[in-house]
């Protein structure tokens, strides 16, 4: 079974700290993705990375930035932590073959409070 | 602009049959993903549709209309277990992921 795992399940942090949320695959995928996710928005991408030390922006990257040293580990990091940043945060990765079903495996999510 | 719609929000019994409707307009189309939330969990893969159909898989059916940009998810025989968050998700031109905002399926005794 693939097994996707983030640092943190709740996490709650003060404006303007910087914060660090880790997510770690064990499946040797090649994609891994950082999303948000808000009551009646859906899920929102905000970098997506499909190699080591690649990255790529995705729908709302302002605020967040993201590491990708090793093939298993996706860091994002807020660097100045606001209260709009509030949210549900979710690490997924996937295969990275473009054939095939190539479904994405998230991890049980990070609620990060900024108070 | 990219586009996926379906219902905020479900009540059905248990025991019955329910359908969850998802409409898309996305740049390309590659395939149409189904998961299911349960509240305070992550997303778990249910059902992937790439071409026109219907693909069953036990109590869960999932269709595809290609033409009309339309999908839906046939749940039978509910169960208080399926009560959860049902997400549409299309993989478009870019193979990038667009979300719909989730069906929120309340079952009742």
């Amino acid at each position: 079974d693939v097994k996707v795992t983030q640092s943190s399940r709740y996490l709650v942090k003060r404006t303007g700290e910087k914060v660090f949320l880790e997510c770690v695959q064990d499946m040797d995928h090649e994609n891994m993705f950082w999303y948000r996710q808000d009551p009646g928005l859906g899920l929102r991408l905000i970098y997506f990375s499909y190699d080591v030390k690649m990255k790529e922006k995705g729908d709302i990257p302002e605020g967040y930035s993201v590491s990708r040293e090793k093939k298993e580990r996706f860091s994002l990091i807020l660097e100045s932590a606001s209260t709009n940043q509030t949210s549900m945060y979710l690490c997924a990765s996937s295969l990275g073959t473009s054939g095939g079903v190539n479904e994405q495996f998230f991890g049980p999510g990070t609620r990060l409070t900024v108070l | 602009g990219q586009n996926i719609d379906q219902p905020t929000e479900m009540t059905a019994t248990e025991g019955a049959i329910v359908q969850i409707n998802c409409t898309y307009q996305t740049s390309g189309f590659n395939g149409l993903f189904w998961y299911q939330q349960h509240a305070g969990e992550a997303p778990t893969f249910l059902s992937y549709n790439v071409l026109d159909g219907l693909e069953e898989k036990g109590r869960f059916s999932s269709f595809l209309s290609r033409s009309k940009g339309y999908s839906y998810l046939l749940l039978k025989e509910l169960q208080m277990k399926d009560s959860a968050s049902y997400l549409c998700a299309v993989l478009d031109s870019n193979y990038q992921l667009i979300w719909g905002a989730g069906t929120k399926l309340i079952i009742k005794p």
